[in-house]
């Protein structure tokens, strides 16, 4: 067990520029969940996967946020023309359903 | 809509004593319970989970209960350690159901003072 992997680990960027972060999950993990995280909250959802098929997205993923997961196995967000509140640390979770997720250490994002 | 709540930001604790975290959760379709435990510059590490159909579960120094009727779950931790200073998360997901996804509270830091 490697464990979940998340690249890079940090990031900072220019208002306006896209931006993709990568996942790689626990091998035999068929659930891959992105969550982000700001200054004094929990993560919030904000999309998961079940293989290769994107089963739900929150409403806090706008139209600029898209994930995907070829193949079903590692996963990639992207921020087109990111905004300084786009600023957090963005956590990816793996798991087997009704089994505890693991997560990765998160890429933190820094819009300047 | 909060639907996880974890009402003490923050939590001091003497070497030794018992911790004890809680939270409130509002949406009755919830049946499965986590704390998660986060250290900086860390992802949330899973500590402890409770099913609904049972109101104790334990792990070595760690205890949830749950209270269904009042929608709320309390961490113990006895004796608590200078190594469990750190953010606590409580959880909460309705498996089987279309609200399957992992839903967090705000966190509760905890400072165990040696």
């Amino acid at each position: 067990d490697t464990g979940v992997s998340q690249n890079p680990r940090h990031k900072i960027t220019k208002r306006g520029q896209n931006v993709t972060f990568r996942c790689d999950p626990i091998s035999e993990h068929n659930r891959l969940y992105w969550y982000r995280q700001t200054l004094g909250q929990g993560p919030e959802f904000l999309t998961y996967f079940q293989n290769e098929a994107q089963l739900e997205k929150s409403r806090l993923l706008s139209d600029r946020f898209s994930a995907e997961r070829p193949k079903g196995s590692f996963s990639t967000l992207e921020i087109q023309r990111t905004e300084q509140g786009d600023s957090a640390m963005y956590l990816c979770a793996s798991t087997l359903p009704n089994s505890p997720l693991h997560f990765g250490n998160g890429t933190r994002l820094t819009v300047t | 809509d909060q639907q996880v709540k974890q009402n003490s930001p923050s939590l001091s604790v003497q070497e030794g004593r018992i911790s004890i975290l809680n939270c409130d959760y509002t949406n009755s379709m919830f049946d499965y319970f986590l704390w998660y435990k986060k250290y900086p510059a860390e992802g949330p590490t899973f500590l402890i989970s409770i099913s609904s159909i049972k109101d104790k579960n334990e792990d070595g120094r760690f205890t949830v209960f749950l209270n269904k009727s009042a929608k709320h779950l309390s961490l113990h931790i006895v004796p608590s350690q200078p190594g469990d200073s750190a953010v606590y998360f409580c959880a909460a997901s309705a498996r089987g159901t279309s609200y399957d996804k992992v839903i967090f509270g705000p966190g509760t830091s905890l400072s165990v003072i040696p």
